[in-house]
């Protein structure tokens, strides 16, 4: 149980275009699910908190305006990078935690590679 | 703020030997602490936990005691396996703040047989 998944797993796009990446919780239900992004061999960094049906909640110095997130239900969270750069290039990594379990549970998916060209 | 350093990989240990990855932090309250792994290809997957000095966390033959005086969460097995070859991440959250996670860096553990 508490599987989360995400697509696509890699994704190459042109600058200049936005690319959508979702996160799917398929066992449970997620009151919240972040977004973290991972520089090689650094940590993740929590880009933003997002709880269904409300805006989320950004890191300070995460431009909300590029990275878009929504989530719209209790198991589909979605960020989109838009109007790509080579900069933006990165691993993004979600996480769900389940609305029915101790807040300091996360699970996560297995990451999606960006690469901008 | 708060912040979480490991020790730099990648380590590289023979099949049954004895495995420690450190790890300290800095806090401003009383956090719960974690031990994440992410094998090739998946997604973390907790480890461990302890949510309170001196608890203790094991799980699938590692564990690691949450040392409040040298603020510290040492990740040890005392026999590894091939198949404990990862990535481990040491992590640290307050309940009841949306969860947020703060890692350290990730230590590579690669074991050979």
């Amino acid at each position: 149980g508490a599987v989360v998944s995400q697509h696509p797993s890699r994704v190459i796009c042109k600058s200049g275009t936005s690319v959508k990446i979702e996160c799917r919780s398929l066992d449970f239900q997620a009151t919240t699910m972040f977004w973290y992004r991972q520089f090689p061999k650094q940590s993740l960094m929590l880009m933003a908190t997002s709880n269904e049906g409300s805006k989320a909640t950004y890191e300070q110095g995460v431009e909300k305006d590029k990275f878009l997130i929504n989530h719209a239900s209790l198991t589909l969270s979605t960020l989109t990078v838009t109007s790509a750069h080579p900069e933006d290039s990165s691993f993004y990594i979600c996480s769900a935690s389940p609305r029915d379990r101790v807040s300091y549970e996360q699970y996560f998916g297995p990451g999606t590679r960006l690469t901008v060209t | 703020g708060d912040s979480v350093t490991q020790m730099e990989g990648p380590v590289t240990l023979s099949e049954e030997a004895f495995l420690t990855i450190n790890c300290t932090y800095t806090a401003t309250g009383y956090p719960s602490l974690f031990w994440y792994v992410q094998y090739p290809g998946e997604g973390l997957q907790l480890l461990l936990k302890a949510t309170k000095a001196d608890d203790k966390g094991s799980n699938k033959g590692f564990e690691a005691t949450y040392r409040k005086e040298t603020t510290s969460f040492h990740l040890e097995k005392g026999s590894v396996q091939v198949s404990d070859s990862a990535v481990y991440f040491c992590a640290l959250s307050y309940p009841g703040t949306a969860s947020k996670l703060t890692f350290g860096t990730g230590t590579r553990l690669q074991v050979t047989l």
